[in-house]
């Protein structure tokens, strides 16, 4: 039973195109996150929402729309799709807002060309 | 200069060995997190603390808030260690739940 899942794992797409990433968690938590780890491998959070409410948007071109349909998905939508997109994109989710452990899902590749 | 700086940034230890990867942060925190990704990708928690000291299996992780800095310890190193080691930190209020992260330290373990 995997606890975050993340679709597609792959993701292979044309400067311009508009895409999605669906995140899922079976946790029963309420906080979820959107990470990218650039090619150097280094972590930045985009997004976190509490309770499907967004509160942390980290300085994020507005072409990334995240949404939350309920507490247990989050997804990514990216529009007009850029070469500097190309990265892991990796969700998580979190008990509650307040600092606790973090649940990674497996990671979705984007590859824009 | 990252808010959040790990040393080494690569390692090689031969089995069995004794290993302490090291975090220095120079915000105020909440919290500080440990973190494990797999060269598959993957990525796991290893340990969540504020303060004192945790530890898990072969794993220890310390963290002296005073001085800013975590150590993770791994004691009889095997091959399976083999992996990036990511500190992250935590800030307080509207920082709360808002990671940044270290470089990460690659470790590997040879038989």
């Amino acid at each position: 039973d995997t606890a975050v899942s993340q679709t597609p794992k792959y993701l292979v797409t044309q400067m311009g195109n508009d895409k999605s990433i669906k995140c899922e968690q079976n946790l029963g938590h309420d906080t979820m996150y959107w990470y990218k780890q650039d090619s150097k491998k280094f972590l930045k959070i985009m997004f976190s929402y509490n309770n499907k409410e967004l509160i942390i948007n980290e300085t994020v071109p507005n072409r990334f729309s995240p949404k939350s349909p309920d507490k247990a998905h989050l997804n990514l939508h990216i529009n007009s799709l850029e070469l500097g997109d190309s990265a892991v994109y990796f969700c998580a989710s979190s008990l509650a807002w307040g600092s606790y452990e973090q649940y990674f899902g497996p990671g979705t590749r984007l590859t824009v060309t | 200069k990252n808010e959040v700086e790990q040393s080494p940034q690569n390692l090689t230890a031969q089995e069995g060995e004794f290993i302490t990867i090291n975090c220095s942060y120079s915000v105020g925190i909440s919290a500080l997190h440990w973190l494990q990704q797999h060269p598959g990708g993957g990525i796991v928690s290893l340990f969540m603390l504020s303060s004192g000291k945790k530890k898990h299996g072969r794993l220890i992780a310390t963290i002296n808030i005073q001085e800013k800095h975590s150590s993770l310890h791994i004691t009889a190193s095997h091959p399976r260690d083999s992996a990036v080691y990511i500190c992250a930190v935590e800030g307080y209020g509207g920082a709360t739940n808002k990671l940044i992260f270290g470089t990460g330290t690659l470790l590997a373990v040879q038989p």
